[in-house]
């Protein structure tokens, strides 16, 4: 069964740095692109940015670029977002999510982590 | 970057109704490369539509999309309690950046 598993909620203050992650499972993690997707509260989806665990190759959105960085670890089937300076606009769900392939066509995001929410308060 | 409108922002319908969504893009936009989503509260989206018409796995054919270049349209013939929620549509694919449209929501009447 293929499942992405998030880490779970943070509370943060800001100027502090986080680290979450997205650990796939039941599937060739190395085989389709992870991104990342920002849910602010009560507003709509915005992406963040992807990367292809086969060579860590990253995209991201200009809205993103230089706030923050996507990585992965392939040993471990995991990706990560990262921030090294948090704002209270940071405060949303971040959810990871898998570009579906199929011999070789993408088919949009198929599978879909359950959120980490990131509070990021003084 | 591309940019995805949706229409309408908020459309209120009852059970049975007929629903259509529709999403334009800022360019044209490869067909095979147009998704459309929907999410309930407090759930992670889910993968409705692919390629602006493909059905993804597990999804019902009450839900159908068309369209082509700037213009793209979600159907969902008739309305399950289930299925008022919030639609998003985006582009993927080839290009360096990926968006996602505002949103519709579908709420009941």
């Amino acid at each position: 069964e293929v499942q992405l598993v998030q880490s779970g909620s943070e509370v943060k203050k800001p100027g502090e740095s986080l680290k979450i992650s997205c650990k796939g499972s039941g599937f060739i993690f190395s085989s389709y692109w992870i991104s990342w997707v920002r849910q602010m509260p009560g507003k709509g989806l915005e992406w963040m940015g992807r990367i292809d665990p086969s060579d860590s190759h990253t995209s991201y959105s200009p809205s993103f670029q230089g706030d923050v960085i996507i990585s992965t670890d392939r040993s471990t089937s995991t990706a990560y977002l990262q921030w090294s300076s948090l704002k209270a606009s940071d405060t949303a769900i971040y959810y990871c999510a898998r570009l579906g392939l199929f011999f070789g066509e993408w088919r949009g995001f198929d599978y879909w982590g359950q959120g980490t929410q990131v509070t990021v308060s003084s | 970057e591309i940019v995805l409108t949706q229409s309408p922002g908020t459309v209120s319908l009852s059970p049975g109704d007929r629903a259509t969504l529709s999403c334009r893009a800022s360019q044209s936009v490869s067909s095979s490369y147009l998704a459309w989503y929907h999410q309930r509260p407090g759930q992670a989206p889910r993968l409705l539509i692919y390629g602006a018409s493909r059905r993804a796995t597990g999804i019902p054919d009450r839900f159908s999309g068309s369209g082509s270049g700037t213009d793209f349209t979600l159907t969902i013939s008739r309305l399950e309690p289930e299925d008022f929620a919030v639609y998003y549509c985006q582009h993927y694919g080839s290009s360096p950046t990926w968006t996602f449209g505002q949103g519709t929501k579908v709420e009941i009447k």
